[in-house]
């Protein structure tokens, strides 16, 4: 059973970079047919797709944070990592890393890590 | 963007109550439908993908049907570790999209 977990600065200035790693373990980053994601939560909102990365390093991210967000692999630690730049307040949420089985959907998520906008 | 609208936004139901959700989607998206469950202060989970397949040790009394832009999801019968928040989300078409959830609470 695969189990991703976040890791990260829980707390990050305006106008600054919000980065967050997420771990892999009992799977791999570079087996084929799966897409590493990230989705998000706005305190008492619902969820927000913000892009994948597929084994072989191609990316995908949402229109809406395309110009501000980075999402990279790193085989040889077994985890990906976020990258959003220039954030604001409305960027806190809690990010959770994913699976993506692609034709089967997400299929295995972390456990959530808060980031707060705040200055 | 695809939308997706969930109804009702909330209901309230008794234990072994049948329940049932309804996700539309702006456009078509064949059956690439997938429901998540989500309780509170945790992940959501992962329940059904391919409109009405149910992901590995997800209890029977979940089902899902629907095609094109009308689905359902279905508890047969209400159990107290039901209650949570439940999110329909289309992967047919990029960015993926999520309803705006359901909350289930016990009457």
């Amino acid at each position: 059973q695969v189990q991703l977990q976040e890791s990260g600065p829980g707390l990050v200035k305006p106008s600054e970079t919000l980065s967050l790693t997420c771990a892999v373990s009992g799977g791999s980053v570079s087996s084929g047919s799966y897409y590493w994601s990230w989705i998000r939560q706005a305190p008492g909102k619902g969820l927000e797709w913000i892009g994948y990365i597929s084994d072989s390093g191609s990316t995908n991210y949402n229109p809406s944070l395309r110009s501000r967000v980075s999402i990279s692999v790193d085989t040889s630690k077994n985890q990906f990592s976020l990258k959003v730049s220039s954030v604001i307040a409305a960027d806190t949420a809690v990010y959770y890393c994913a699976r993506d089985a692609v034709m089967t959907g997400v299929d295995n998520w972390g456990q959530g890590t808060l980031v707060a906008v705040s200055s | 963007d695809i939308q997706m609208t969930q109804s009702p936004s909330s209901l309230s139901a008794s234990v072994g109550d049948r329940v049932t959700i309804t996700c539309r989607a702006s456009r078509g998206i064949t059956n690439y439908l997938a429901w998540f469950q989500q309780k509170p202060g945790k992940a959501p989970k992962s329940l059904i993908y391919a409109t009405s397949s149910l992901q590995s040790g997800v209890p029977s009394r979940f089902s899902g049907s629907g095609s094109g832009t009308d689905f359902t999801l279905t508890i047969s019968s209400l159990q107290p570790e039901d209650i949570a928040t439940y999110y329909c989300q289309q992967y047919n078409t990029y960015p993926l999209t999520f309803g705006g959830g359901t909350k289930v609470e016990l009457k």
